[in-house]
């Protein structure tokens, strides 16, 4: 299997308040994981993308943080959310030279 | 900066006629291609991936590849009502999959 999970599935949070998003993935081994951001009617942006445990890329320097403290679990952090911060979040993982996508995350920043 | 350019669109195509999405890309070290449907509301699914110059055929579905011209594109024939959803493009490097924008393509009945 080669399941990816995310929660929560959607949530409204208040501008200036922490984020927590997880996501965790079955099947094999050390697999590269990917954070993007879809907002609305824009195509997809690349956050944060890790090859292994405690392995973090950041590809836009923003109030967003990315940990890595299992094999295959990948965390999405903010201390401040901002309005802007609003979107569909995705988690994925790479499997060969392709990417899997679960099922996303809708985020609300009010 | 590594781009993926695609034509946002909107692409409307009657019934049975064949949708022709078309991608450009600026990262000549791309390895790999693919194509991506997404419902609204829903996360992106693979449709299919080309990596060789040429076309890729896989059901109603046709890839087209040239890395000279650094362009990409997604033939679906017989277009049905189904097929309405933006469709991403997208070039892989090295663990970096970055992606277009989207087309979005509408089917009418």
């Amino acid at each position: 299997s080669q399941t990816i999970h995310q929660w929560p599935a959607t949530l409204v949070q208040p501008v200036g308040s922490p984020l927590s998003l997880e996501c965790t993935v079955e099947g094999t081994s050390n697999p590269n994981l990917y954070w993007y951001r879809q907002a609305a009617g824009r195509g997809l942006q690349l956050l944060f993308y890790s090859v292994g445990i405690g392995q973090i890329s950041s590809e836009v320097p923003q109030n967003l943080s990315a940990s890595r403290p299992q094999d295959r679990q990948f965390i999405l952090s903010s201390k401040k959310l901002l309005l802007s911060d609003s979107g569909f979040y995705l988690c994925a993982r790479a499997s060969g030279n392709t990417i899997y996508f679960g099922e996303g995350s809708w985020l609300t920043v009010v | 900066q590594k781009e993926v350019e695609q034509n946002s669109g909107p692409l409307s195509v009657p019934e049975g006629a064949i949708a022709s999405l078309n991608c450009t890309y600026s990262d000549r070290g791309s390895q790999s291609f693919f194509w991506y449907r997404q419902y609204s509301g829903k996360s992106p699914e693979l449709i299919m991936f080309i990596y060789s110059n040429g076309d890729k055929e896989d059901g109603r579905f046709t890839a087209q590849l040239n890395k000279a011209s650094q362009y990409v594109s997604l033939l679906i024939r017989d277009s049905q009502p189904s097929d309405s959803a933006t469709y991403l493009c997208a070039g892989y490097n090295n663990n970096d999959m970055r992606f277009g924008a989207g087309t979005r393509l509408t089917v009418k009945p």
